[in-house]
């Protein structure tokens, strides 16, 4: 079966340092990776997709990057935080397929800027 | 352009009583349509899908949903409530490129 693993689980950073959070996927290949944010009181916001090692997609423009240097591992970072930037950050990931859409989601990272 | 309204921000229920959570859609043609569920602090979980055939869904956690095309609705019931379901719930809708589109989510409070 297919797990999903993030971390950490929490981090407390200052304005201005850098971030990378991480997402690797185990018992499946070439699978489509997501990066969400949920900010307070808010739904899910789409930051990155990718379909395979080395592709991103970017949906919205902001202080934030993503790579996938592996086949299962996805990576958040910033070179400088935002207070904006705080929020519940979660990786999810779904086969490849069109027809298997649905998307798995792993525990989260709680990111608070100071 | 796809999109997914959830009208009610937040729900209270008796432990015991049924529930219905609306979910209303936009989207072109047959819609992928899922529930997921979040507990506090954690990441979200797949409660049923909707993919085609019957219209009527079974779910994890004695949840079900039915797809109504002419009211463009996929709302999520459960005959029975108990505290251990209060959580928040997003519905979503497949977008191209295997993505999701959210609703804003539904909070369900459970009193006792």
């Amino acid at each position: 079966s297919q797990t999903i693993h993030q971390w950490p689980a929490t981090l407390v950073q200052p304005v201005g340092s850098p971030l990378s959070l991480e997402c690797t996927v185990e018992g499946t290949s070439n699978p489509n990776l997501y990066w969400y944010r949920q900010a307070a009181g808010r739904g899910l916001q789409l930051l990155f997709y990718s379909v395979g090692i080395g592709q991103i997609s970017s949906e919205v423009p902001q202080n934030l990057s993503a790579s996938r240097p592996q086949d299962r591992q996805f990576i958040l970072s910033s070179k400088k935080l935002l207070l904006s930037d705080s929020g519940f950050y979660l990786c999810a990931w779904s086969f490849a397929t069109r027809m298997k859409v649905e998307q798995y989601f792993g525990p989260g990272t709680r990111l608070t800027v100071t | 352009a796809q999109s997914v309204t959830q009208p009610d921000i937040h729900i209270t229920v008796s432990e015991g009583a049924s529930l219905e959570l609306r979910c209303n859609y936009s989207y072109g043609a047959t819609p992928y349509l899922f529930w997921y569920v979040q507990s506090p602090g954690q990441g979200l979980q797949l409660l049923l899908k909707y993919f085609s055939g019957d219209t009527l869904v079974q779910g994890i956690k004695g949840f079900e949903a039915e797809f109504k095309r002419s009211q463009s609705s996929f709302n999520l019931r459960k005959p029975s409530v108990h505290w251990s379901d209060a959580a928040e719930y997003f519905c979503a809708v497949g977008a191209r490129g295997n993505k999701l589109v959210f609703g804003a989510g539904t909070i369900l409070r459970v009193k006792s």
